[in-house]
């Protein structure tokens, strides 16, 4: 148990679906994360929020959309996605500032997203 | 981007062996870190190096920061079947935060009875 906790453990959507991904983190850190995990590739950073303010968006789909409504929670809303957005998504958290030299990732279970 | 050669991809071994693990970069870096990921969980913080030779021991695990700071070793000794999994070594670049880690693409250790 890391004290991030994300729901659902798995999902299977349609094209034209909308759905979305939680993560809480229990924890009292102050900074969450996106990350995708697909196979044979290194973790891709898709978007990270700072005390609820999104700080960084690498280049992701707008069919992403996140959402962070206080410190603990964090949602990746999907919709219209494609196939090759099947993947592993993982919510993680550090303490402080993303940008702090030293911060350590606390990672989720992960959501694992099979899109038809 | 910098890009972080992790190597071997996979690893069969029999239990009871030592595992040894690498990964290499063509950028310098401040920070290395060690994660696994059991099947169906997220990645774990194993070990943490902050300093260039630097060697860290977390039970039967040990991680040491190349001198030149361009690579690092993850060893583990005498393996039992709980060792399965991925592990993931990241870099971070000197004023990077976790924003800015760098992931391998991971080592699959696979231990066969």
């Amino acid at each position: 148990e890391t004290g991030v906790t994300q729901t659902p453990r798995h999902l299977v959507m349609g094209m034209t679906n909308k759905k979305s991904l939680k993560c809480e983190q229990h924890l009292g850190h102050n900074a969450m994360y996106w990350y995708k995990q697909s196979a044979k590739k290194p973790l891709e950073l898709m978007f990270v929020y700072s005390l609820e303010e999104r700080v960084e968006n690498n280049s992701v789909p707008s069919r992403f959309s996140p959402e962070c409504p206080n410190s603990s929670h964090l949602f990746l809303h999907l919709h219209t996605l494609q196939p090759e957005d099947s993947a592993l998504y993982l919510c993680a958290s550090s303490q402080d500032s993303p940008h702090s030299p030293n911060e350590k990732l606390f990672f989720g279970s992960g959501t694992q997203l099979s899109v038809l | 981007g910098q890009q972080l050669n992790q190597s071997p991809q996979s690893m069969f071994i029999q239990e009871g062996e030592d595992v040894s693990m690498n990964c290499t970069s063509s950028s310098i870096f401040n920070t290395w870190l060690w994660y696994k990921q059991d099947p169906g969980e997220g990645p774990v913080l194993l070990i943490a190096l902050y300093k260039a030779g630097e060697l860290t021991s977390n039970g039967r695990l040990t991680a040491q920061f190349g001198i030149t700071r361009k690579d690092s070793f993850l060893n583990i000794s005498a393996s039992i079947p709980s060792d399965v999994g991925i592990y993931f070594c990241a870099g971070q670049y000197e004023g990077g935060g976790a924003d800015g880690l760098t992931f391998g693409k991971g080592t699959h250790l696979i231990i066969q009875p």
